[in-house]
């Protein structure tokens, strides 16, 4: 089983759509969480790390679910620009003690005027 | 200012031979992680290098080693190489040690093994 699980898509969605993305990770000693977003060809950016509580920036929301191991983002009135991958990074513990970053494959959105 | 930057841009070798990448983070940064993204895959954590020294290695044969410099920069090197090491190599900088500190990703560097 992978660390971290996404779905890949593609998701097509029209303009203004809303679009949720999911993603599992295995290890339940998993700390810090992100959502990144890469675009064709281009290096991976944050978007977002994601708390317990849920977090909002603008029309991206991202919620964790620690009980079920579950991150969700939410990405509300799609623009075009927002047609990219998305992966999914928890941070899990090393042998050596210190963290590293795990990445999902990615969910591809592409957005259709 | 400038944002993490590598080279070279894309480099093509033949299977057997070594190959060393260079990365410069952003002014400031000590940090400097290594990633290895086959297509359709999300980065893989090679290595971690903070103050110069090894912090954290990923799940990757001894062919791959790196190193720090005083200025910071970077050299990834893959020795031996295998049609399997062809993929995208990004570096990664950012101010602290902990790696759930936002990680600035440089362009990468595309390796193809012949």
């Amino acid at each position: 089983r992978k660390e971290v699980e996404q779905d890949p898509g593609p998701f097509n969605v029209p303009e203004g759509a809303t679009v949720a993305f999911n993603c599992t990770y295995s290890n339940s000693a998993s700390q810090s969480f992100f959502w990144y977003r890469q675009d064709c060809r281009k290096e991976p950016k944050l978007l977002m790390s994601v708390y317990s509580s849920g977090n909002e920036d603008g029309r991206f929301t991202a919620q964790l679910n620690r009980a079920s191991q579950y991150i969700s983002l939410l990405i509300r009135d799609s623009k075009l620009s927002d047609s990219a991958t998305y992966l999914c990074v928890v941070s899990v513990g090393m042998d050596t003690g210190r963290r590293a970053l795990t990445f999902g494959s990615g969910t591809r959105l592409q957005v259709q005027p | 200012d400038a944002g993490v930057t590598q080279s070279p841009t894309h480099l093509i070798k033949t299977r057997g031979q070594q190959v060393t990448l260079r990365c410069s983070p952003i002014s400031g940064h000590k940090s400097v992680s290594w990633y290895q993204q086959v297509l359709g895959q999300g980065p893989q954590f090679i290595f971690q290098y903070y103050e110069k020294e090894e912090r954290g290695r990923g799940n990757f044969p001894d062919r791959f080693s790196a190193r720090q410099f005083p200025n910071y920069s970077s050299e990834l090197n893959v020795n031996a190489l295998l049609l399997g090491d062809s993929a995208l190599y990004l570096c990664a900088s950012s101010s602290g040690l902990a790696l759930d500190n936002e990680q600035f990703f440089g362009p990468g560097t595309r390796l193809t093994v012949l």
